[in-house]
């Protein structure tokens, strides 16, 4: 099993302000990285998928980076909104699975108005 | 499409009843995975399969569970017997599970929350 981190485990944001946070991995074997975005008693839903170095994605005010030779990806909420709140997780897909995602513990979200 | 579908939204039981949970995949998938929530261990895989056959069980925690796939449009997750450990949000996902796909995103199902108690 390999160890997708992700830091910090929670953090507040004030309604308007950005914020970003992180997820590393083992660099050996990465075929993609993903990020799913999840609300609370709901399931979990996608957001990107990266596979190259130096990919960015930007899905509305909600953007991503990938570092492969380095082992991280960023991600980024601009302007942040209530609706934002949730946990994001993040999920490497290696080379050698069948598309078994192995997820990160997530970063809570929390924004307040 | 609808979507991953999943039945029951919510099971009661209680101890050592046998509880069966269901999955329906997105049509064309070939992977499906059961996931499971804790709020000690976040989201857990428990099995996949592609193809109907089963890949990866190593995450089943004992004898007790056991999943199926008939066919590739339906899967079952059974707990035989149920403990009041066991509760927790199950989720059923899939995705296309082709390596010629370039992209292996998974789509999720909403959930079974399970109480056992």
């Amino acid at each position: 099993i390999l160890n997708v981190e992700q830091s910090p485990q929670s953090l507040h944001v004030q309604e308007g302000d950005s914020t970003n946070f992180t997820c590393s991995f083992p660099s050996s074997n990465f075929y993609a990285l993903h990020w799913y975005r999840w609300e609370t008693a709901k399931s979990p839903e996608a957001l990107f998928v990266m596979t190259l170095n130096g990919d960015e994605k930007k899905k509305g005010r909600i953007s991503a980076t990938l570092n492969t030779k380095e082992g991280y990806s960023y991600l980024y909420i601009k302007g942040s909104q209530p609706e934002d709140s949730a946990t994001y997780l993040c999920a490497l897909d290696l080379t050698d699975s069948w598309g078994k995602l192995q997820f990160g513990a997530g970063t809570q979200v929390v924004v307040t108005p | 499409d609808a979507g991953v579908i999943q039945s029951p939204r919510h099971e009661v039981t209680e101890m050592g009843q046998e509880v069966t949970l269901r999955c329906k995949p997105i049509s064309g998938h070939n992977s499906l995975f059961w996931y499971r929530q804790t709020m000690m261990r976040g989201l857990e895989l428990l099995i996949y399969f592609n193809n109907n056959v089963p890949i990866d069980d190593s995450g089943m925690p004992e004898d007790r569970f056991s999943a199926k796939m008939p066919n590739a449009s339906f899967s079952t997750l059974k707990i035989q017997p149920s403990e009041p450990r066991d509760s927790a949000v199950y989720f059923c996902a899939s995705s296309f599970g082709d390596r010629g796909a370039q992209f292996e995103t998974q789509y999720f199902g909403p959930g079974t929350r399970l109480l056992v108690l």
